[in-house]
């Protein structure tokens, strides 16, 4: 089945405790996407790849690192997790670029104590 | 200045009545333009997408949505509600003037279908 998988679905941790949150397409997906939602505010990007070893900030990247060093995985790394990074994240990849339509994971829920 | 912008973070409609879920973009250059549709604890899918080859589009599950430039509008309706459409919407747009290679999304709009 073509999909986007991420993992863990929910995470509960603490301040300072270095986390990664896995993406992974089966799709062979050039473009791949990190994106936050938070009530009231939609969805915001924070990362994307256009490509293997081709990343770039998105609209809010402070404090998240990604790699794509495969084409079909793309982790989201936080170093040093702080509560306002508590939120609803999910992955998205897109056949060609960012312009064709985007298949979503289905989201890690993290809270940071 | 907000990119996108959803008019109504709620709408409630009652089963068989129209769907109006409102969504304005600012740009000077006609975007790419899509809705996308999440239920409940899943992923967003895509409902439907404008890349100008018609203004009218249809999607999925009886929804449509039409692209007026006059008014920089996407807005997406559906004739009949259906219990199952409760979900929130957000309109997302690629704004071709501003280099981003990413989607802006709205705030989201919350759909709601009385019995």
């Amino acid at each position: 089945e073509a999909q986007v998988t991420q993992n863990p679905r929910y995470l509960i941790t603490v301040t300072g405790k270095k986390l990664t949150v896995t993406c992974s397409q089966n799709m062979n997906h050039e473009y791949m996407s990190w994106y936050r939602q938070d009530p009231g505010l939609g969805l915001r990007q924070i990362y994307y790849s256009m490509n293997v070893e081709v990343t770039d900030k998105g609209d809010v990247p402070e404090g998240y690192k990604v790699s794509r060093k495969e084409k079909r995985n793309f982790p989201l790394i936080l170093e040093s997790p702080s509560p306002n990074q508590t939120s609803l994240y999910f992955c998205a990849s897109s056949p060609r670029g960012f312009t064709d339509t985007q298949y979503f994971g289905p989201g890690t829920r993290l809270t940071v104590l | 200045a907000q990119s996108v912008t959803q008019l109504g973070s709620h709408v409630s409609v009652s089963e068989g009545a129209l769907v109006l879920l409102r969504c304005n973009y600012s740009s000077s250059v006609p975007p790419y333009l899509f809705w996308y549709v999440q239920y409940p604890n899943q992923g967003l899918q895509l409902l439907l997408k404008y890349t100008s080859a018609a203004t009218l589009v249809k999607g999925i599950n009886g929804f449509e949505a039409e692209f007026k430039k006059s008014e920089t509008s996407f807005h997406l309706t559906k004739p009949s509600a259906h219990m199952s459409d409760a979900a929130e919407y957000f309109c997302a747009v690629i704004l071709m003037d501003t280099g981003r290679r990413a989607l802006t999304f709205g705030s989201g709009t919350r759909l709601q279908v009385q019995p």
